[in-house]
């Protein structure tokens, strides 16, 4: 069983570009989170894609964007960086079903992706 | 915000049982009890969850109150390695949007 993965690890970016974050979920699972943890606090949940599409966004601005690809794997776009994007990025992947019997428990989360905007 | 209060931090010495506290006071009929541990920026790693019943797996211990208004994580025999931010969480399985709080910091003492 393959966990989840993040790529890069690290990453530094000036104020103003953009940034492509990667995530690859645990095998067999269906739907991706993502979550930005500054530093001292707990997560804080982005969006999450199913099925390829969005389902459901937290407070956070437009310019933070995502794509979620056949293979479950998906993508964090963040353009016109600010400072206060500096953060830990992390992906959680579970399993979502539509039928009796099959549920979403827990979500695995990825190592992360530091990203540092100066 | 998160539906959850924990305490900011807690000792505990190596080898004794830790016991973390979580108030989840408007937790709602659907909702499960999910505990996570991250270690020093790694990470979230999943414990256990529950609904209404009382769960062991071979890392820890859930114990939910019978109103489900509260529920305590128990780390039988703790190690050093254990020292991690534990969060306490409230949600529904299907769309899950997992809101953490500040957690609880537990320091394992040798």
């Amino acid at each position: 069983e393959t966990g989840v993965t993040q790529s890069p690890t690290h990453l530094i970016k000036t104020r103003g570009q953009q940034v492509t974050l990667r995530c690859s979920s645990q095998s067999g699972h269906n739907t991706v989170s993502w979550y930005q943890q500054a530093l001292g606090q707990g997560p804080q949940f982005i969006f999450q894609y199913y099925r390829e599409e969005e389902n459901g966004r937290g407070n956070f601005p437009p310019r933070f964007s995502g794509l979620q690809f056949p293979n479950y794997s998906s993508e964090l776009n963040v353009n016109a960086l600010e400072l206060d994007d500096s953060a830990l990025y992390l992906c959680a992947s579970s399993l979502v079903g539509t039928g009796p019997g099959l549920a979403s428990y827990e979500q695995y989360f990825g190592p992360g992706t530091r990203l540092t905007v100066t | 915000d998160a539906k959850t209060t924990q305490p900011p931090s807690m000792d505990c010495a190596e080898g004794r049982a830790a016991n973390l506290p979580c108030n989840h006071s408007t937790i709602s009929g659907n909702e499960y009890v999910y505990w996570y541990r991250q270690i020093h920026s790694q990470g979230p790693q999943y414990i256990i969850h529950g609904l209404k019943n009382n769960e062991t797996n071979e890392m820890a211990s859930l114990i939910i109150t019978e109103d489900r208004k509260s529920s305590t994580l128990i780390l039988p025999h703790a190690t050093l390695r254990d020292t991690a931010v534990y969060y306490c969480i409230v949600s529904y399985t299907y769309g899950q949007n997992f809101v953490f709080g500040p957690g609880t910091r537990l320091s394992v003492l040798p």
